[in-house]
């Protein structure tokens, strides 16, 4: 069992929707979690962080743990082309190592 | 710029040659990471310092690669005898020193080995 999965998509939302990523993780003792964006052939930018079960929000972006479930979510709002990238969770597992998912390819369409 | 620097940005080197691969962190971070990716993968880990001490490697790190950060600043990666499984984009990433920190990214080093 992989320590983050991620469902590889490719997912596409028109311009204007919400679109919606899912990363699930496999240490229950985790507790810090990451959504990073990778436009293609360059490095994965931080978007955000949570550690806290509930909502985080920055502007369009809105991040969601339920440490019961083992699940992390982002949510972007009034998605924009320019937000089509890959989207990569990761996780802090109980022995302090980080791990990413391998990705959810994320489409908007003007 | 004082983001994380990495040098050089592409290495294109024939099978068997040693490569070496340059990184500078956020000055103020005392945690650096070698990760590789893959196309349609997400990054591996390979490797760890705590400002000059190595803590951590990956098994996915052979005995060819060795990765070092002698004064605590930058950090050097090297691979000997590269094979054509080597080829992929080798990131460096920093932060401060607690695991739960996030990581920041170089724009990583693209290397193809013929």
């Amino acid at each position: 069992q992989k320590e983050v999965e991620q469902n590889s998509g490719p997912l596409s939302v028109p311009e204007g929707a919400i679109a919606s990523l899912n990363c699930t993780y496999s240490d229950r003792g985790s507790q810090s979690f990451f959504w990073y964006r990778q436009y293609s052939g360059k490095s994965p930018e931080l978007i955000m962080f949570i550690y806290s079960n509930g909502d985080k929000e920055d502007g369009r972006f809105t991040a969601q743990l339920n440490k019961a479930s083992q699940y992390v979510s982002l949510l972007i709002r009034d998605s924009q082309p320019s937000d089509s990238a890959t989207y990569l969770c990761a996780a802090v597992n109980t022995g302090n190592q980080f791990y990413f998912g391998t990705g959810t390819s994320l489409t908007v369409i003007p | 710029d004082t983001g994380v620097s990495q040098d050089p940005r592409h290495k294109i080197t024939k099978r068997g040659q040693n490569v070496t691969f340059r990184c500078d962190p956020i000055s103020e971070h005392n945690r650096l990471y070698w990760y590789r990716q893959t196309l349609g993968q997400g990054p591996e880990f390979l490797t760890y310092f705590q400002n000059e001490a190595q803590l951590e490697k990956s098994r996915l790190l052979s005995d060819r690669f060795s990765a070092e950060r002698p004064k605590g600043s930058f950090s050097t990666l090297e691979i000997q005898r590269t094979e054509q499984g080597d080829s992929a984009m080798y990131l460096c990433a920093s932060s401060l020193t607690h695991s739960n920190q996030p990581q920041h990214f170089g724009d990583g080093t693209r290397l193809s080995i013929l």
